[in-house]
């Protein structure tokens, strides 16, 4: 029990699709964040959620849409995605945005673009 | 802006010996923190060790340990006595106070063997 889980764990899409992730942390925490993860790259932040407000958005293509109806649940939602967005999508959560605590992350969905 | 390199993509290790993960940072700000992450196969990611960059002592965990040199922005990992299940890739990042980012560096993919 990892207390931040992602669905789907595979996702295989065409361009014109529209489909979305889902994260839930059973931590407590307020604070979650989007990360893109691709191969020989760093992690990339994509989007912070602080309190259910958004408060960063890494200058993200509008065919990613996020969405956190409450402190425990966070959306991505897809449409008309690219082939360069094949990429692991890892979900983390913290107590809170700011501060020392470290993130806690999901086991990520793993998105692939036909 | 701050910046993590870890100069190792790759690294290998026999079962019981030791091994030493490089980890360079910058950034501007007085008050931040140093996180390595273990990333295995099931892809979660999970962490290692944090330390405080206004602590002088080394963090350890248990067969993990650090060596952070704060003039120099070094911030390396050793793990004793190497099990197998510390294959995985490893990622050192970097938590600023004001930012509250978490900046990664590329990852270190170990390998234990036999």
């Amino acid at each position: 029990e990892t207390g931040v889980t992602q669905t789907p764990r595979h996702l295989v899409m065409g361009m014109t699709n529209k489909k979305s992730l889902k994260c839930e942390q059973h931590l407590g925490h307020n604070a979650m964040y989007w990360y893109k993860q691709s191969a020989k790259k760093p992690l990339e932040l994509m989007f912070v959620y602080n309190f259910k407000e958004q408060t960063e958005n890494n200058s993200v293509p509008s065919r990613f849409s996020p969405e956190c109806p409450n402190s425990s649940h966070l959306f991505l939602h897809l449409h008309t995605l690219q082939p360069e967005d094949s990429a692991l999508y890892l979900c983390a959560s913290s107590p809170r945005q700011s501060g020392n605590q470290p993130q806690h992350f999901g086991d990520g969905t793993r998105l692939s673009i036909l | 802006a701050q910046t993590v390199t870890q100069s190792q993509p790759e690294m290998s290790v026999q079962e019981a010996e030791t091994v030493t993960l490089s980890c360079t940072y910058d950034t501007s700000e007085s008050n931040y923190y140093l996180f390595w992450y273990k990333q295995p196969p099931s892809r979660q990611m999970i962490l290692v060790i944090r330390q405080e960059a206004y602590k002088q002592q080394n963090a350890t965990e248990n067969r993990f340990s650090v060596n952070f040199q704060k003039a120099a922005k070094s911030f390396s990992l050793k793990i004793s006595d190497s099990q197998l299940g510390d294959t995985a890739m490893y990622f050192c990042a970097l938590l600023t106070g004001t930012a509250s980012k978490l900046t990664f560096g590329t990852g270190t993919r170990l390998q234990v063997t036999l």
